[in-house]
């Protein structure tokens, strides 16, 4: 199994431009998230699916975008870059409904310019 | 908003020397979970707790969870300089669709 895998490791974008973060799972897990890691704020919570065709926001929501057609994909969509966006962005599994082990991607690097 | 509250920020030692991290919350949870990062890499689960237990132990590692003050311990033994990396506590609050909530985080340094 390859586990939680996140495309692409790094990314520069200008002001205004979108993107897609990509996020996938061989492990069949209900449960998908997306969290943003800048220094000294830990990890916060963007969006969350419980299931294909379900998903829910989090704690920074803002500016991100996510569906979940597949149990295995769950893209975040950034709209419209802004330098607040710059971050390291993480992806996580799970199953059940989030309350057990968490899997967590390698993340992706973002730099908005 | 952070539910757990890791503590120290920073922590330096030496390798065979004892680490200590703490973590506070601030709501009822079901379960309180500790991660590990290296540095540039994603988390990685050490060991999970649930509400009704006190200590679990898993290889070098420890933890403690007092629900009624709140908080838990990890405790790494025998620390070794590969042990390098933030530690996370993470709690799932006792309510409705429950989501992990992650702390700031505790770096700890092990050198040689």
């Amino acid at each position: 199994n390859a586990g939680v895998t996140q495309t692409p490791k790094f990314q520069v974008l200008k002001t205004g431009q979108s993107m897609t973060l990509q996020c996938a799972q061989d492990m069949n897990h209900e449960y998908m998230s997306w969290y943003r890691q800048d220094p000294g704020m830990g990890l916060r919570l963007i969006h969350y699916s419980v299931g294909a065709g379900i998903t829910d926001q989090g704690e920074v929501p803002n500016g991100y975008n996510v569906s979940r057609s597949t149990t295995e994909d769950f893209p975040l969509r950034l709209l419209s870059a802004a330098p607040s966006q710059t971050s390291v962005y993480f992806c996580a599994s799970t199953s059940p409904q989030g309350r057990e082990t968490q899997y967590f991607g390698p993340g992706t690097r973002l730099l908005v310019l | 908003s952070q539910q757990g509250e890791e503590d120290p920020q920073a922590l330096s030692i030496q390798e065979g020397e004892n680490a200590t991290m703490n973590c506070s919350y601030k709501t009822s949870i079901n379960n309180l979970q500790w991660y590990r990062q290296n540095s540039g890499r994603g988390l990685v689960h050490l060991i999970l707790i649930r509400s009704n237990e006190r200590e679990k132990h898993s290889g070098r590692l420890r933890v403690t969870l007092d629900t009624s003050k709140k908080s838990s311990s990890l405790l790494i033994t025998a620390s070794r300089a590969a042990d390098t990396a933030s530690y996370f506590c993470a709690t799932d609050p006792n309510s409705g669709y429950s989501t992990l909530t992650f702390g700031k985080g505790t770096m700890l340094l092990v050198s040689p």
